[in-house]
């Protein structure tokens, strides 16, 4: 059975540093890894979606690494803003089912 | 990009009524989607996998007869919560995957939040 975990679970940073977080799964098999973000209350917005054959994704200030062999994933967001404060969910999709991690809640501080 | 619609995003309901919420694919057609349960400050956890024209898959632990899924066409999937009770408040969400390109990754409707009092 895959297993996600996200490191760290929550994380508080000043406006303007960069974020790092982190993503690891037990199954390497995979299709591909999906980020997304959740607002309180809201669905899941995709943010990046890595292929099992890429090696990283990058959409504006995001940018998402996958390491298959090892089993990880980070996502960084560079400059952070406030309106990034949200939590980040991680997801492995093996067959045709999402694994997910419990999430990173994300603050950024003005 | 591809677009989930999900209805109602609130309800309330009182304890032994059903209560039914509508999960569309906008602008992509859906073989395949997913009901998923939140708790408060936890991560998504899978109900039920909902396939067009057939039965859907039910996860460990769910109960079929108190979630029942359709999934009549390749846009739509329905979750109704039958004898709602208190316990089943939560926040459910739906996702749909597309089976071609771009939309090789899943996509998640805004969710609903049941509450039952």
């Amino acid at each position: 059975k895959q297993e996600v975990t996200q490191i760290p679970a929550a994380l508080s940073v000043p406006e303007g540093e960069n974020l790092v977080l982190n993503c690891s799964f037990t199954d390497s098999a995979i299709y591909n890894l999906q980020w997304f973000r959740q607002d309180p209350g809201k669905g899941l917005t995709s943010l990046l979606l890595i292929q099992s054959s890429q090696r990283e994704q990058t959409s504006g200030r995001l940018n998402a690494s996958l390491d298959k062999s090892s089993g990880r994933s980070t996502l960084y967001i560079a400059a952070s803003q406030p309106g990034d404060s949200a939590t980040y969910l991680c997801a492995v999709s093996g067959d045709y089912k999402l694994s997910f991690g419990a999430g990173t809640t994300v603050t950024v501080r003005a | 990009g591809a677009v989930v619609s999900q209805h109602p995003s609130r309800v309330i309901c009182k304890s032994g009524t059903s209560v039914k919420i509508e999960c569309r694919s906008l602008d992509f057609q859906a073989t395949t989607m997913f009901w998923y349960r939140q708790f408060p400050k936890k991560s998504l956890m899978l109900m039920a996998t909902s396939n067009e024209g057939s039965k859907a898959t039910y996860e460990q632990g769910v109960e079929k007869d108190k979630f029942l899924i359709n999934h009549a066409s390749l846009t739509l999937s329905t979750l109704t919560v039958t004898s709602a009770h208190p316990e089943d408040s939560s926040f459910y969400i739906c996702s749909a995957r597309g089976d071609s390109a771009p939309n090789y990754g899943y996509t998640f409707g805004s969710g609903t939040r049941l509450t039952v009092v």
